[in-house]
């Protein structure tokens, strides 16, 4: 099963408003968490590192006031999309890594994003 | 940014032939990882190779990892169109950094 729960599998919504989709790790517990956006039939992009109980770690290019992220709890993560526009309009996925100190990750089922 | 360029980029072929999927850096990485992604899901773990030369199998899967842990390559036998989907490889560096490569996508035609 799912280790790693993303919600909303896919959302609609209009130029201009704010989109927030959720990450939670389920039966674990996450600092660390990794938001990525993937363009159709491209790659994964890696866009921030989510901490807990601390600010967000942007990658080069990606606007922080435009991609807010909250790290809240040792389980959920979650990425706001503010003022959103048509270019927004992508696949977002978050991950955890596996306990243990292990690089490997539990990727959630991803969010559709597509702004209209 | 540590690139991971896959190569080819887009691959069909024929159920029951083989194929191979190169994963190449310029880094060096404590370890690699394959995953696979189906359409409108995330990517799932495949295997992860962390030795210099290690060689795993998973079914009709081959990986290895290059020597000098640069880079590393998948090899599918008698493919099939269960095997369809994007291929992922992902190096390892520092302390959960993960660097996705420009990913592989197969068709396998029945």
């Amino acid at each position: 099963g799912a280790v790693v729960s993303q919600h909303p599998s896919w959302v609609i919504c209009k130029s201009g408003t704010s989109v927030k989709i959720e990450c939670r790790s389920l039966d674990f517990q996450a600092t660390t968490m990794f938001w990525y956006r993937q363009f159709p039939k491209q790659s994964l992009m890696l866009m921030a590192t989510s901490n807990e109980g601390s600010k967000a770690t942007y990658e080069q290019g990606v606007e922080k006031d435009k991609f807010l992220i909250n790290h809240a709890s040792l389980t959920l993560s979650t990425l706001t999309v503010t003022s959103a526009h048509p270019e927004d309009s992508s696949f977002y996925i978050c991950s955890a890594p596996r306990a243990g100190g292990r690089t490997e990750a539990f990727f959630g089922q991803g969010t559709r994003l597509t702004v209209v | 940014t540590q690139l991971l360029e896959q190569s080819p980029q887009f691959l069909s072929i024929q159920e029951g032939e083989n194929l191979t999927v190169y994963c190449n850096s310029s880094s060096v990485f404590s370890s690699l990882q394959w995953y696979r992604q189906e359409p409108g899901e995330g990517p799932v773990l495949l295997v992860t190779v962390v030795t210099g030369g290690e060689v795993k199998k998973l079914k009709r899967l081959t990986f290895q990892f290059g020597d000098a842990r640069k880079d590393s390559s998948l090899h599918i036998t008698a493919a099939q169109p269960g095997d369809t989907g994007l291929y992922l490889c992902a190096g390892a560096s520092g302390a959960n950094n993960l660097f996705f490569g420009t990913g592989t996508r197969l068709t396998v035609i029945p």
